[in-house]
């Protein structure tokens, strides 16, 4: 199964400061998923973009498409110890039933 | 958000045994549910996709006679590891969506196997 590229693989922020991952495909991508696994825990839905150029926020959070559809990004401002956690992106294939996970960034922030 | 039960949470089985997974959407009808592997510190790498009353497509290298899957109702889908080994000790999860394409993924809590 293909892979989604991530980066950073590990993040350690100062609380307060901001954060990005980035999440890189060699393929055009029908639309990109967002989700955040704590430690221990399951992957919970974060959000979707599915249109080129597409930015979203929710709270502290920006989420944005690339306009080629092959990338994606997701920025923390201010980060608070409960955004600890592994943020992933996953895609699905065009028209394809499947759901793939990119490789993950793990976030620590230090108090 | 739906809810998706999976059980058991942890299983400790002896190697050459079989364990089976139960994956439940408790409020919404399933009409793909997704199973994967997680290993410690690493991503969730897709195993199968079952869609209710079909078979499941199975992704490259991922053993179908070893990891049996089925989806015989809109709201439950098992995976079966046969014949366990240590090898296959991992974190198991899975993960439902209503609709086939375009929607959001939710996730059971996992099940951690230990085969000894």
């Amino acid at each position: 199964g293909q892979q989604v590229m991530q980066i950073p693989q590990y993040q350690h922020v100062q609380e307060g400061e901001d954060f990005t991952t980035y999440c890189n495909s060699s393929t055009t991508l029908s639309n990109i998923q967002w989700y955040k696994q704590r430690p221990g825990g399951h992957p919970v839905f974060l959000i979707q973009l599915v249109k080129s150029g597409e930015v979203k926020k929710q709270k502290r959070l920006t989420f944005q498409f690339g306009e080629a559809k092959k990338n994606s990004s997701l920025h923390i401002t201010a980060t608070q110890t409960t955004d600890v956690g592994t943020y992933f992106c996953a895609e699905s294939q065009t028209g394809a039933n499947n759901l793939f996970f990119g490789t993950g960034t793990r976030l620590t922030v230090i108090p | 958000g739906a809810v998706v039960s999976q059980h058991p949470s942890w299983v400790i089985c002896k190697s050459g045994t079989s364990v089976k997974i139960e994956c439940r959407s408790l409020d919404f009808q399933a009409t793909t549910m997704f199973w994967y592997r997680q290993f410690p510190k690493q991503s969730l790498m897709l195993m199968a996709t079952s869609n209710e009353g079909s078979k499941a497509t199975y992704e490259q290298g991922v053993e179908k006679d070893k990891f049996l899957i089925n989806h015989a109702s809109l709201t439950l889908s098992t995976l079966t590891v046969t014949s366990a080994h240590p090898e296959d000790s991992s974190f198991y999860i899975c993960s439902a969506r209503v609709r086939r394409t375009n929607t959001e993924a939710f996730f059971g809590q996992g099940t951690r196997l230990t085969v000894v």
